[in-house]
């Protein structure tokens, strides 16, 4: 049923380091590749997101990589803070496949 | 504008029970869909609603079930209750349907204890 794996299921960054998660597909017909950021007794909030015809985007301190020969794409978060800390879920579109979530904490 | 609402926010039942959950979509959004979430399986697409037309459907037993009225709230209805069902569902709407580039607003969610 999994078709997107996302790794580390956890992730402990000192504040002011670079958080990296990662994200695996396998169906070649997803063509959109959201992150969302979830909040404790909250729903996922759409964080920045891709299309396979680019390689990168970048939004703020938040940066999407993506390699299609791979299938793979990750999330680099620059300059981490105490305030990012949060479950991040990556996701991919056709019929919305989500990956299982890290919980990232900044200390 | 108001967000994606869910009622009730927090629901215990026992095994064997059924329950219904109702979602809200913001004004204007027509398509609702809904996601179970639990520790370790991330979330996972229960079905999508537009324009009261079931149009996708995840891989969840018949005793998932749901609906969707003309002005776009949502109902999801689990029968024959199973432990297994404790989890938060959220619900999440959109503009247009198919959800694919459409930015999704997703509400805070239902937590569902089974006991």
């Amino acid at each position: 049923q999994q078709q997107v794996k996302q790794s580390p299921q956890s992730l402990i960054v000192q504040k002011g380091g670079i958080s990296i998660i990662n994200c695996a597909y396998e169906n070649t017909a997803f063509d959109y590749f959201p992150w969302y950021q979830q909040f404790p007794g909250k729903g996922p909030a759409l964080l920045i997101a891709i299309r396979p015809d680019v390689s990168e985007k970048k939004e703020g301190r938040f940066t999407i990589s993506f390699n299609k020969s791979a299938k793979q794409f990750s999330l680099h978060i620059m300059d981490s803070q105490p305030g990012d800390s949060a479950t991040y879920f990556c996701a991919a579109t056709l019929k919305t496949r989500f990956g299982a979530g890290t919980r990232l904490t900044v200390k | 504008k108001a967000g994606v609402t869910q009622t009730p926010r927090y629901l215990i039942k026992t095994r064997g029970q059924q329950v219904t959950l109702s979602c809200s979509p913001i004004s204007g959004h027509r398509s609702v869909s809904w996601y179970q979430q639990t520790p370790g399986q991330g979330l996972q697409f229960l079905f999508e609603y537009f324009s009261e037309t079931q149009r996708n459907k995840g891989n969840f037993p018949g005793r998932f079930s749901g609906r969707q009225f003309s002005n776009s709230r949502s109902e999801m209805n689990v029968s024959t209750l199973e432990l297994g069902d404790s989890a938060l569902y959220l619900c999440a709407s959109t503009q247009l349907a198919g959800a694919r580039t459409d930015t999704q607003y997703f509400g805070p969610g239902t937590r569902l204890t089974v006991l």
